[in-house]
Formats: C-alpha cells, structure tokens, sequence
C-alpha cells in the first residue's frame, strides 16, 4: 500500500514564525503535491514537484516555498506565518505517466496561526 | 465556467437506496478521472479511477464515464450510514504534461439516512 505521512497532525504557531510542515513517501514517486483545503474553498493547490529539485508553482503559492531535495520527501515552507494560512495541510503524491496518476494522501497537518 | 464541476448538495438518501454522484468536466481531451471520499476532518481516499467510456464496478461503487458529454458519475449501491462523507471528482487535464496534475471539484457531500 501507498504510504504518505505528514509530520504532524496538528500545529499551533505564532505570527511572523517560520513553519515547515514535511511530507515522506514510501512508493518512489515522481510526483508530489501540497494542498490547503479550507471551508467552501475545496482544495487548493500551493505547489508541487515533479522530480527532485524541481518545483511548480501551483493556483495559490503566495507565502509559500517548497523543498524537494531527496525523492521521498517534499517539505513546505510558510516563511512567515500569518492568521490567513490557518489551514488544513494535504500532501498528495502520484506516480508518473503510464501508472495512472492516482494521487494518494497524507493525513492532513491542521495548522492553527495565532 | 469551472474547469470540474460538482453539485455541493447535501444528496441525501435512505440507507438502502442508490446515490448517484455527478461531475462536469470543462477540458474536452482529459484522459483519466477519479472519485475521492472524504470523511470529516480526516483526507481524501482514493476510492475509483476510470479511463475510458463506459461503466467500472468495484464492489458497491460502479463510475461511469461519457467523453462526449465530458460528464463522469459515482453510483453507491446499498447505500449504508458509513457512506455518508464528502465525494470529490478529479481530472487529469491537458497540459499537465507528466506531472500528475489534478483538478478537483469542490464535493458533494452526502448522507446516508438510517
């Protein structure tokens, strides 16, 4: 089975902190995602990467930065973190072209901003 | 017009009884289409995928994909109380080239009544 795990399931910083939320991956994916879903807005994605070290921005990156430096893992970066990146936090990855593109994801990290 | 397309509901059906779970898609040339479920606080789970036209049965969930009116549907047979969660249709869309791209729709949330 496809394994995604996130490093925490719930996260309180304070305005200003700088974040990293990391995501690890068991199946040697090619492709990875981070989503932010929050009410009425369904999900949205921030960035996502599609080889090692390489990285697209995706409908919302705006105070957002990502890591890609082994193949396994994807980390996000909230630089500075601010009341309106109070979220829910999905990392997905899928395998390449040919293998069907099912995205799998992690737990979620809910991340409160104070 | 939204590139994927889902009636927000609440569907809400008897326990027993058939749901049927629509999405309209905007990019005439997707190729691959999938149904996630979504519990309450908890991430999407990849429950169908289907690539060409026609009916796929899995269990209780049958998706069924017409291109030509880019229209892609989840049926749930037997519907029971556990069944009640969010349902969100995605699309793989043109240009994503291989990097596993999805579009998702913003869910249709469904009940099962005892």
């Amino acid at each position: 089975d496809v394994k995604v795990t996130q490093s925490s399931r719930y996260l309180v910083k304070r305005t200003g902190e700088k974040v990293f939320l990391e995501c690890v991956q068991d199946m040697d994916h090619e492709n990875m995602f981070w989503y932010r879903q929050d009410p009425g807005l369904g999900l949205r994605l921030i960035y996502f990467s599609y080889d090692v070290k390489m990285k697209e921005k995706g409908d919302i990156p705006e105070g957002y930065s990502v890591s890609r430096e082994k193949k396994e893992r994807f980390s996000l970066i909230l630089e500075s973190a601010s009341t309106n990146q109070t979220s829910m936090y999905l990392c997905a990855s899928s395998p390449p072209k040919g293998r069907g593109y099912e995205q799998f994801f992690g737990p979620g990290t809910r991340l409160t901003v104070l | 017009q939204k590139e994927v397309e889902q009636n927000s509901g609440p569907l809400s059906v008897p326990e027993g009884a058939i749901a049927s779970l629509n999405c309209t898609y905007s990019d005439r040339v997707s190729q691959s289409f999938f149904w996630y479920r979504q519990y309450s606080g908890k991430s999407p789970e990849l429950i169908m995928s289907i690539y060409s036209n026609g009916d796929k049965e899995d269990g209780r969930f049958t998706a069924q994909l017409n291109k030509a009116s880019q229209y892609v549907s989840l049926l749930i047979r037997d519907s029971q109380p556990s069944d009640s969660a969010t349902y969100l249709c995605a699309v793989n869309p043109l240009g994503s080239g291989n990097t596993g791209k999805l579009i998702f729709g913003q869910g249709t949330t469904l009940q099962v009544k005892p």
